[in-house]
């Protein structure tokens, strides 16, 4: 069974605050997808990250992907209310199959 | 706009009674897909189509039918709906299987 591990499942963290969500896996990658979803909403796609080690920032929130494409992390600095969301990571194999993982929920209080 | 619409979006209904829940999309996607999503489990498929006529089983696609006989809708039916297929349902459609995929605003089926 592939499997793409989320941490931590749920985190709530007052404004202005650092975190990391990590998303880990056994397998090899060709690209992960980073997700938001919003309450009442389908998920809407952050970013794509394809190569070993790469870093994409999308302003306060950097995504980098591990070097052996096996692993991702999502950094938010300075979290604000509005980064509450569910946020889902996706590995794509080689096959171009779509890995989920189950979601990190996010709650930031002002 | 480009995007994809689910109807409806809530439905209680009770076990047994057949129902329909429609996807359209307007990118001209090939491929379309239909995931669940339940707490603590994310998002799980149920089943795709790459084209047109052509679809497959996902991950958990027991109780559940598909169709695509248009490249834009690709509804899913639930011949004898029980209170286990209770969830949120998310259609999505991408220009591939590993693509962005898009997503539908989401269906709140209850099953009673």
């Amino acid at each position: 069974t592939q499997l793409l591990e989320q941490s931590p499942q749920f985190l709530s963290i007052q404004e202005g605050e650092n975190l990391t969500v990590y998303c880990n896996s056994s397998s090899v990658f060709s690209s992960l997808q980073w997700y938001r979803q919003e309450p009442g909403e389908g998920p809407v796609l952050l970013v794509t990250v394809v190569t070993g080690g790469e870093v994409k920032k999308l302003k306060r929130l950097t995504f980098q992907f591990g070097d052996a494409r096996k692993d991702s992390s999502l950094h938010i600095t300075a979290a604000q209310p509005g980064d509450t969301g569910l946020y889902l990571c996706a590995g794509a194999h080689s096959n171009y199959q779509l890995i989920w993982g189950a979601g990190t929920k996010l709650i930031i209080k002002p | 706009e480009a995007q994809v619409t689910q109807n409806p979006r809530y439905l209680i209904t009770v076990t047994g009674k057949k129902l329909t829940v429609t996807c359209s999309q307007n990118m001209n996607h090939e491929y379309m897909s239909w995931y669940r999503q339940d707490p603590g489990l994310g998002l799980r498929q149920i089943y795709y189509s790459m084209n047109v006529e052509v679809t497959d089983k996902g991950d958990v696609p027991e109780g559940y039918k598909v169709s695509r006989k248009e490249k834009r809708n690709f509804p899913l039916i639930l011949e004898s709906p029980s209170p286990n297929q209770t969830s949120l349902y998310f259609c999505a459609s991408s220009f591939g299987q590993g693509s962005t995929q898009y997503f539908g605003p989401g269906t709140r089926l209850t099953v009673l």
